[in-house]
């Protein structure tokens, strides 16, 4: 049964880096695109970008200054980066099975940005 | 990026009553458009694909259709289970893009 869990921490400071692990099971991370969702009351479902096993890899321009993405997959797991992270940056964030088209998602894991 | 305007934000209604949401896109997506259900506290859920393709295991009571860059959405009999958040999603374009959602509550 797929299944894809977030971890990291539900608080960060500004300024900080945010750093977020998807562990991927019940799939084979090297078959599949992966990508990250984030979710705010404010601006809604934003896409952060994806990476595939080959090292492709996608931001969204409003972001790709601040974030890097990465994978290892012995460890079958995928991981993001956001640096220089501000209040906006508070949010849902969704580790999702897709590069364009989400078409699994993890359950999601708040972060806050608070000093 | 591309915009997608959702419409309405909200509606109310009742079980049984049929209820379209609409999804314009500002510039042409082919068919590229997914329809998302979020319940409180849950990930989205992954509902129709290209426009008007259900998901394994999703009702047939839901329905989807497209028109140039308008798109809609439909329940054709409302259940006690659907209530909850619709989005619309593109992925013709990167990035993709998502609607603002609409909320369906109970009347």
């Amino acid at each position: 049964q797929e299944q894809l869990q977030e971890s990291g921490p539900g608080l960060v400071k500004p300024s900080e880096t945010l750093s977020l692990t998807c562990a991927v099971s019940g799939v084979s991370i090297s078959s599949h695109y992966w990508s990250w969702i984030r979710q705010t009351p404010g601006k809604g479902l934003e896409w952060i970008g994806y990476i595939h096993y080959s090292g492709s890899t996608n931001h969204n321009p409003s972001l790709t200054s601040r974030v890097t993405m990465s994978m290892d997959t012995s460890k079958s797991q995928f991981s993001l980066k956001l640096t220089s992270v501000t209040t906006a940056d508070t949010a849902v964030y969704y580790c999702v099975r897709g590069k364009a088209s989400p078409y699994f998602w993890g359950q999601g894991i708040l972060v806050t940005v608070s000093s | 990026d591309i915009r997608m305007t959702q419409s309405p934000s909200s509606l109310s209604a009742s079980v049984g009553e049929r209820v379209t949401i609409t999804c314009q896109a500002s510039q042409a997506i082919r068919n590229s458009l997914n329809w998302f259900q979020q319940k409180p506290g849950k990930a989205p859920q992954l509902l129709m694909y290209g426009a008007s393709n259900l998901e394994a295991g999703v009702p047939s009571r839901f329905s989807g259709s497209a028109s140039g860059t308008d798109f809609t959405f439909t329940i054709s009999s409302l259940q006690p289970e659907d209530f909850a958040t619709y989005y619309c999603q593109q992925y013709d374009n990167l990035p993709p893009t998502f609607g603002g959602g609409t909320k369906v509550e109970i009347k």
